[in-house]
């Protein structure tokens, strides 16, 4: 079975760091570009990261530039977000997912998702 | 960035009803079009890929068109099973950028 699970998720002072790790099993992860997408409760989907395959190309949303980091360790299955300078906006369920390419892009499957909460 | 806006934002809708949810790219996106289901609590799955192709295992109740920059989903004939939040992506450049978002909800 194709899977992710996210864990790393919390409660976290303003200006707090937090890392948000993505397991992955059940396919070659090694092969995959990956995601971190966000969503505050209630309301719609934000992209905030992407990670090639072998981890050279990275692009983030402005948003979030300069503060998170993605990374993947290929040899553990793992995806990484490493959030720095956190804000009280930051506050959000952060899902991965894979981006499957047969015939064109999709994210298939998503983690079940982390509640990251931003609080003083 | 390319902007992806749906409209509406919700509906209310009874089983049985044929639902269209329509959504605008800011640029042309060829047909590089994906649509999500979300239910509370859970994950996003993905129904149609590339603006009318099926997901392997999604009902054929649910169709899309389009291509450049109107897009539709179409659910033929709404179950209970699909009082659900529906958003569009656009696949063509990164940022993989997502639509606001319909929620369908119970007439």
């Amino acid at each position: 079975e194709v899977k992710l699970v996210e864990s790393g998720g919390g409660l976290v002072q303003p200006g707090g760091s937090l890392r948000l790790s993505c397991a992955a099993s059940g396919f070659t992860f090694s092969s995959y570009w990956m995601h971190w997408v966000r969503q505050v409760t209630g309301k719609g989907l934000v992209w905030v990261s992407r990670i090639n395959s072998d981890g050279y190309s990275i692009t983030y949303a402005d948003s979030v530039k300069g503060r998170f980091t993605i990374s993947r360790d290929n040899a553990k299955n793992t995806l990484y977000l490493q959030m720095n300078s956190l804000r009280v906006e930051d506050t959000a369920v952060y899902f991965c997912a894979r981006e499957l390419v047969t015939k064109s892009n999709r994210f298939d499957p998503w983690g079940q998702g982390t509640l990251v909460t931003v609080s003083s | 960035d390319i902007q992806m806006t749906q409209s509406p934002s919700s509906l209310s809708a009874s089983v049985g009803d044929r639902v269209t949810i329509t959504c605008r790219a800011s640029q042309n996106i060829n047909n590089d079009l994906n649509w999500y289901q979300q239910k509370p609590g859970k994950a996003p799955k993905v129904l149609i890929y590339a603006s009318s192709s099926l997901q392997s295992g999604v009902p054929s109740r649910f169709s899309g068109s389009g291509s450049g920059t109107d897009f539709t989903l179409t659910i033929s004939s709404l179950q209970p099973e699909d009082f659900a939040s529906y958003y569009c992506q656009q696949s063509y450049n990164t940022p993989r950028t997502f639509g606001q978002g319909t929620k369908v909800e119970i007439k």
